[in-house]
């Protein structure tokens, strides 16, 4: 079955530490992958997207992501993060019946001072 | 480009009633999504549409649910009547056509059946 999973709910890092967010899929061909953050009270904002090419990925506000074929992973990375990364970050995986996307559960960042 | 506008921001209804939430996607995109978010189901897809026209509501929980789209610049989404289960944060997102699937979504609508 195609599907979506983040493994982690919650993490909690200290500002100025690089972090990792787990994203594996489940997808019959090469899937379009994709991270949004969403920030308290906001909509999702998308990070970064993969579609094909250089499976290293740069995205906004200095995160980038990596696409593994060979362990169905996606995962987001930051080397050093700041208070306002502090947010819920979504793996998506599509497209789905042509054009819908899964979301995961997302994983909730805490930062600390 | 103002984004995707979502009205109300938040709304508070009586059980019974009848709630409308409304969005206005960005213009020239041609795709436009319905998700509810809970914390108890995380995001899911209510319903979607291709130039106007409902593609796939699958995702529309009850008949109590329905969403229109009568032209490309804005969407409905209403719920009649509303049960104190409706409760979540409903996001509207748009898309472009052109091979390019990432969304844009709104600040969503934050609703409270009590």
């Amino acid at each position: 079955a195609q599907s979506v999973t983040q493994p982690d709910i919650h993490i909690t890092v200290s500002e100025g530490a690089s972090l990792e967010l787990r994203c594996n899929y489940s997808y019959g061909a090469t899937p379009y992958l994709f991270w949004y953050v969403q920030s308290p009270g906001q909509g999702l904002q998308l990070l970064l997207k993969y579609f094909s090419g250089d499976t290293l990925v740069q995205g906004i506000k200095g995160f980038e992501a990596e696409f593994k074929r060979s362990q169905s992973s996606f995962n987001l990375r930051k080397p050093s993060v700041h208070w306002s990364d502090a947010a819920e970050y979504f793996c998506a995986v599509g497209p789905y019946n042509n054009n819908d996307m899964r979301f995961g559960a997302g994983t909730r960042l805490t930062v600390k001072p | 480009d103002a984004g995707v506008i979502q009205s109300p921001r938040h709304e508070v209804t009586e059980m019974g009633q009848e709630v409308t939430l409304r969005c206005k996607p960005i213009s020239g995109h041609d795709y436009l999504f319905w998700y509810r978010q809970t914390m108890m189901r995380g995001l899911e897809l209510l319903i979607y549409f291709n130039n106007n026209v409902p593609i796939d509501d699958s995702g529309m929980p009850e008949d109590r649910f329905s969403a229109k789209m009568p032209n490309a610049s804005f969407s409905t989404l209403k719920i009649q009547p509303s049960e104190p289960r409706d409760s979540a944060v409903y996001f509207c997102a748009s898309r472009s056509g052109t091979a390019n699937y990432g969304y844009t979504f709104g600040s969503g609508t934050r609703l409270t059946v009590v």
